[in-house]
């Protein structure tokens, strides 16, 4: 169990272009997930923690009006990057961890987004 | 000083080999522990959980020392499969689930 889907898995598209980057929770519920953002040989940086129902908490440096979150259900949480530019092109991982589950526990990993703007 | 501190590698082994790897992190307040694993262009897999009296998991070994912050893992026995990015993963202080990834330790098993 605890199966997280992450859709897409790729996208290319122009500069300017919005994208929607969506993480599903299919066999568990999740009151919180979290997502990060990983460059080219860096290391995974969490960017918000999105919490169902409630505002997402944005990390220092990232702009919340330049990544949209919604965590509309318990078992679905959406990233948009508005107007991507090509230094938006990042591998973004989403994960979740199970209602009730306490922070000793690991969490869950999508499979990533691989997003490329040209 | 960065949360999570890795020795980025890459470590070429051969076969058979042990290898350690070692982790610092910063916040004395964290209270969860992790190794994960990564191939490339991929997601980060659990490899374990660490825990305070050391814990062990088929031929890999963690360890942590809470009192010098610091995290370590071995791998005996090394694997061609084996080979991959390890990311030393602590979580962060006073933000419950919300995690802090290490750059990770690159091996390379080779025949």
């Amino acid at each position: 169990g605890a199966v997280v889907s992450q859709h897409p898995s790729w996208v290319i598209c122009k500069s300017g272009t919005s994208v929607k980057i969506e993480c599903r929770s299919l066999d568990f519920q999740a009151t919180t997930m979290f997502w990060y953002r990983q460059f080219p040989k860096q290391s995974l940086m969490l960017m918000a923690t999105s919490n169902e129902g409630s505002k997402a908490t944005y990390e220092q440096g990232v702009e919340k009006d330049k990544f949209l979150i919604n965590h509309a259900s318990l078992t679905l949480s959406t990233l948009t990057v508005t107007s991507a530019h090509p230094e938006d092109s990042s591998f973004y991982i989403c994960s979740a961890t199970k209602t009730g589950e306490d922070s000793n526990q690991p969490q869950h990993f999508g499979d990533g987004t691989r997003l490329s703007i040209l | 000083r960065k949360e999570v501190e890795q020795d980025p590698g890459p470590f070429n082994v051969p076969e058979g080999a042990t290898v350690a790897f070692n982790c610092t992190y910063s916040n004395s307040a964290s209270q969860s522990f992790f190794w994960y694993r990564q191939d490339c262009r991929k997601e980060p897999k659990l490899l374990m959980s660490v825990y305070s009296s050391g814990n062990e998991d088929g031929r890999f070994t963690a360890q942590l020392n809470r009192a010098s912050q610091y995290i370590s893992l071995l791998i005996r026995d090394s694997k061609l499969s084996d080979s991959a990015t390890y990311l030393c993963v602590v979580n962060k202080a006073n933000s419950g689930y919300a995690l802090n990834f290490g750059k990770g330790t690159s091996l390379l098993v080779t025949p």
